[in-house]
């Protein structure tokens, strides 16, 4: 069952600003669970990116930057390099029957 | 560093049960706060929370999954396990363990680089 949603790509050219948007409900997002990200290299496991929704971890360019409104977060790379061309996940809490963490359908980043 | 390793069998028939080991190193799997999960990926798929085992021992899994799951923990070999029952081609996947972390919205600050496990016969 699809509890966060992400379209399913994204792309630009480099140096340019992309958004990755995930909505929830108001049984995630929307209740106040704070939103993480992870980027996923290919052929590699998944790296904590944002947490916290806005938080960067040690180590995670400032061009990568989180934000949080109502039922939905987003994900915005800046300065876009061909180093960014991975998969994204966000990743929340929901308190429904869906399980306790949940995580959105993914977004592919192709730098053109 | 926390690291985290998986380890089991890459090939498991159907109806049989899956069972993945994952050790840690450079940390306690007793150290308070943290809650270590089994995550999975199908080929070319999202990420599926599977469940989790915290450092007190306490277990929650994917209602989706509940019935066929199992983590379990020792503190002895520091590492936590994952037993899937009667798995069928649906569960052919690559299984990652990583380590949740925070109280409100736990996160997965270490992963392991994960292991690919294969239904078939």
């Amino acid at each position: 069952q699809t509890v966060l949603t992400q379209p399913p790509s994204v792309s630009g050219a480099p140096g340019q600003r992309v958004t990755i948007s995930c909505t929830g409900s108001s049984s995630n997002i929307g209740a106040g669970y704070d939103v993480h990200w992870y980027q996923q290299l290919p052929g590699t496991a998944p790296k904590l990116l944002i947490y916290g929704n806005n938080n960067r971890p040690s180590g995670v360019p400032d061009r990568f930057s989180g934000s949080k409104s109502g039922t939905s977060a987003s994900l915005a790379i800046t300065g876009l390099q061909a180093e960014d061309e991975a998969d994204y996940y966000c990743q929340s809490y929901d308190s429904s029957l869906s399980g306790l963490y949940v995580f959105g359908t993914g977004t592919k980043v192709t730098v053109l | 560093q926390v690291q985290l390793e998986e380890s089991g069998p890459g090939l498991v028939k159907p109806s049989q049960t899956l069972s993945l080991t994952c050790t840690v190193s450079g940390g306690s799997i007793s150290g308070s706060g943290y809650y270590w999960s089994w995550i999975r990926q199908h080929p070319g798929k999202g990420l599926e929370w599977i469940g989790y085992i915290s450092y007190t021992g306490s277990t929650y899994y994917n209602p989706s999954l509940k019935s066929l799951v199992t983590i379990s923990l020792d503190k002895s070999k520091n590492h936590f396990s994952l037993k899937l029952s009667s798995v069928t081609a649906a569960d052919t996947a690559m299984y990652y363990c990583a380590r949740g972390f925070g109280v409100v919205t736990p996160l997965f600050d270490y992963w392991g680089q994960g292991t690919l496990v294969t239904v078939s016969s």
